[in-house]
């Protein structure tokens, strides 16, 4: 069954980086894109980019534009997100999901989201 | 503040219905028909129940709807069962960023 398995749990210090990965398993990896959303404690959903896996191209959230990377290695179906420079309010769940097939008829990556990974707790403290 | 607007929370009973409102723009909603909507039980990832305003992905059962008209898409759910608690989200999609709603909280009394 498709599925999308996420690393374990980080603790980061201020000003640290974090790489979280996304290893999928039951489809073509680079025939859909791959999005990250986070989710601080009780609060919503935020989206931050989606990676198209076939070309490596990305988008990502304005608010996330120059301290977030995603990427990906075709080799072992892994899609990374990397935050850097984090803050305490960086705290959060992070989840990796599947977006549509990659089209060139109809280009709409943020379409839906399914299925998405189980979420990485990231937590931010000093 | 999220550009789409969910009322925090809704409530109903075993076997009645409930609709859960999500409002946004011309430019948000409105003029686009990929909404989708993502049910999330606590301590769990979301998942999808409605894309693309109204469709239903397999394994959903016919008892959640969604629907738009003009700038505020809906989601209903019928004969509400004590399994639908659960937080929900709208997310539209306008060619540019993802957008989510701040969420709803359903309690099933």
């Amino acid at each position: 069954q498709v599925q999308l398995v996420q690393s374990g749990a980080e603790v980061k210090k201020p000003g640290a980086s974090v790489k979280v990965s996304c290893k999928a398993s039951g489809y073509t990896f680079t025939d859909y894109y791959i999005h990250w959303m986070r989710q601080a404690p009780g609060q919503g959903l935020e989206w931050m980019g989606w990676i198209n896996p076939n070309s490596g191209v990305t988008n990502y959230a304005q608010n996330f534009q120059g301290w977030v990377s995603i990427t990906r290695d075709t080799s072992v179906s892994t899609a990374y997100m990397e935050l850097s420079r984090l803050k305490s309010d960086d705290t959060a769940v992070y989840f990796c999901a599947r977006g549509p097939r990659i089209s060139l008829i109809v280009v709409a990556p943020g379409r839906w989201f399914d299925p998405w990974g189980q979420g990485t707790l990231v937590t931010v403290s000093s | 503040q999220s550009a789409l607007t969910q009322p925090r929370s809704v409530s109903g009973s075993p076997g009645q219905s409930v609709t859960i409102s999500c409002t946004g723009t011309s430019s948000i909603v409105g003029g686009y028909n990929y909404v989708s909507w993502y049910q999330q039980h606590p301590g769990k990832a979301p998942e999808l129940i409605i894309y693309d305003v109204s469709e239903r992905p397999s394994g959903v059962p016919d008892r959640f709807s969604g629907s738009k008209s003009r700038n505020t898409a809906s989601l209903t759910i019928s004969g509400l069962q004590a399994e639908d608690e659960a937080d929900y989200y709208c997310c539209s999609y306008t060619g540019g960023p993802v957008v989510f709603g701040g969420g709803t909280k359903l309690s099933v009394l």
